[in-house]
């Protein structure tokens, strides 16, 4: 049984470009959620989703920032006009039937904007 | 919301010693998880724990959850435990939200 995949594992974007980040969950697990490392840092959460619903957004940055987990494909994590603040390890996480149930981490995205 | 505070920040061992890392939380949880963040970045899950005792090897954890603690227990300590522990809970009244502590720096000399 594969583990949570994210890809790519490294991202380079310039300032103003989009970047997007893609997170496969373990196979039956049907919630996902973001969190963000920046540098020197603990974990912040982002954001978590449901298939096609988006259930808690409350750590997403307000502007720039958005996700989505479709019914097809995996979730979808954007964000628009990149500047260099954004740099940081953007770690997705998938958990199986309650929203109570251990989280697995995939092995993250270092996202590096120049 | 919920306070999450890891002791100590830093901790520097010699191979083979034993070492304690607590975790303070401040309000009632549904899920409480231990990780090892290795010099790599990869997060590694070590234990799912809202309460009660487990061991997996040379690790073992408990968290007393109506004191609202837990503890991580690293026996005979091998270079590969360095990294970063982080603790990280899920509030009764958050969906899905875990909140991280600062984590505890290990690095543990040959």
């Amino acid at each position: 049984n594969a583990g949570v995949m994210q890809n790519p594992r490294h991202l380079v974007r310039r300032r103003g470009q989009e970047a997007r980040l893609r997170c496969s969950p373990m196979k039956g697990h049907s919630h996902v959620y973001w969190y963000r490392q920046l540098p020197e840092e603990g974990l912040k959460f982002m954001v978590y989703l449901q298939k096609e619903n988006i259930i808690d957004e409350s750590g997403m940055p307000k502007e720039r920032f958005s996700a989505e987990f479709p019914k097809e494909g995996p979730s979808i994590l954007r964000i628009q006009q990149v500047v260099r603040g954004d740099s940081a390890a953007y770690f997705c996480a998938s958990s199986p039937r309650d929203v109570t149930d251990t989280q697995y981490f995939g092995p993250g995205t270092r996202l590096t904007v120049l | 919301g919920i306070q999450v505070e890891q002791s100590p920040p830093d901790l520097i061992l010699q191979e083979g010693a034993n070492s304690t890392l607590r975790c303070n939380f401040s309000d009632s949880v549904n899920n409480l998880q231990w990780f090892h963040q290795n010099p790599w970045g990869q997060l590694i899950n070590l234990f799912y724990i809202p309460s009660g005792t487990k061991q997996n090897g040379r690790l073992s954890a408990t968290t007393v959850a109506t004191e609202r603690y837990s503890l991580l227990y690293i026996s005979s300590s091998q270079t590969t435990d360095s990294g970063v522990y982080f603790c990280a809970v899920l509030a009764t009244d958050s969906w899905g939200k875990l909140q991280f502590g600062a984590g505890t720096q290990v690095v543990v000399t040959p």
